[in-house]
C-alpha cells in the first residue's frame, strides 16, 4: 500500500530533550515537507526537500531541523524542545511538481 | 502575511445542495492550486487540483473554478454529501525559482463544511 509513515503518533516530552520525528514513503516521491497545524492557523511549511541531500526551509523553520540522506526518509529533528512547539505534525511527499501531495497520519506533540 | 486566505471559517449546507468554499490569493506567482480534504484524526488527502494556466477542472462531483484576475479560487461539491463533512484547506504552490529554488505548498486556514440531513 502506498502511504506516508510518521512514528510516533503521538508523543510528550519535557523542554530541551531532544526528538525526532521518522518520516518515510514507499512511492519513490521526490518531494517531501513538513508541517505543523494549530487551531486558527492552518498548515504552515517547516521544511521540504526536492530530492536527496535538497533541503529548505518553509514558513516557519525556527527551532526544527531535517535530512533527506535518502530519498524515501524525512525526519525532523527537534534539538531542544520548547512548549510552543506543541502542535500536530504532518509529513508529505508527491512526485514531482505539481501533484498532490500525500500526506502522513500525523504526529501529536506535547512539550512540557 | 497571510498568502492563501480562507475567510469562512464554517460552512453549512444541506445533503443534496451544492457546496462552495471559497480562497484567495495575493501572490501572482503561485502557479498550482490545490485542494484537500481533512477528517479529524486523519492527514489531510488531496482532492482535486489546477493549473494557474487554467480556469477550469472538474473530477466528478467536485469542481475547481480560478479567476486569476480576481487571485480567487472556488471548489463546487455538487451534490454533496454527508461523507463531504470535513476541514477544506485550499493550498497554493510556489513555481520553482530559476537555479537552486525549491518550491513548496502554502495552505490557507481551512473551511469546516457540515452537511446537515
Amino acid at each position: 500500500e502506498a502511504q506516508v509513515t510518521q512514528n510516533p503518533r503521538y508523543l510528550i516530552t519535557v523542554t530541551g530533550k531532544k526528538l525526532t520525528v521518522t518520516c518515510s514513503q514507499n512511492m519513490n516521491h521526490e518531494y517531501m515537507s513538513w508541517y505543523r497545524q494549530d487551531p486558527g492557523l492552518g498548515l504552515r511549511q517547516i521544511y521540504y526537500s526536492m530530492n536527496v541531500e535538497v533541503t529548505d526551509k518553509g514558513d516557519v523553520p525556527e527551532g526544527y531541523k531535517v535530512s533527506r540522506k535518502e530519498k524515501r526518509n524525512f525526519p525532523l529533528i527537534l534539538e531542544s524542545p520548547s512548549p510552543n512547539q506543541t502542535s500536530l505534525y504532518f509529513c508529505a511527499s508527491s512526485l514531482r511538481q505539481g501533484f498532490g501531495y500525500t500526506f502522513g497520519s500525523g504526529t501529536r506533540l506535547t512539550v512540557v | 502575511d497571510q498568502q492563501v486566505k480562507q475567510n469562512s471559517p464554517s460552512l453549512s449546507v444541506q445533503e443534496g445542495r451544492i457546496s462552495i468554499l471559497n480562497c484567495d490569493y495575493t501572490n501572482s506567482m503561485f502557479d498550482y492550486f490545490l485542494w484537500y480534504k481533512k477528517y479529524p484524526a486523519e492527514g489531510p488527502t488531496f482532492l482535486i487540483s489546477i493549473s494557474s494556466i487554467k480556469d477550469k477542472n472538474e473530477d466528478g462531483r467536485f469542481t475547481v473554478f480560478l479567476n486569476k484576475s480576481a487571485k480567487h479560487l472556488s471548489l463546487h461539491i455538487v451534490p454533496s454529501q454527508p461523507g463531504d463533512s470535513a476541514v477544506y484547506f485550499c493550498a497554493a504552490k510556489r513555481p520553482r525559482l530559476g537555479g537552486g529554488g525549491a518550491d513548496g505548498l502554502t495552505f490557507g486556514k481551512g473551511t469546516h463544511l457540515i452537511i446537515q440531513p
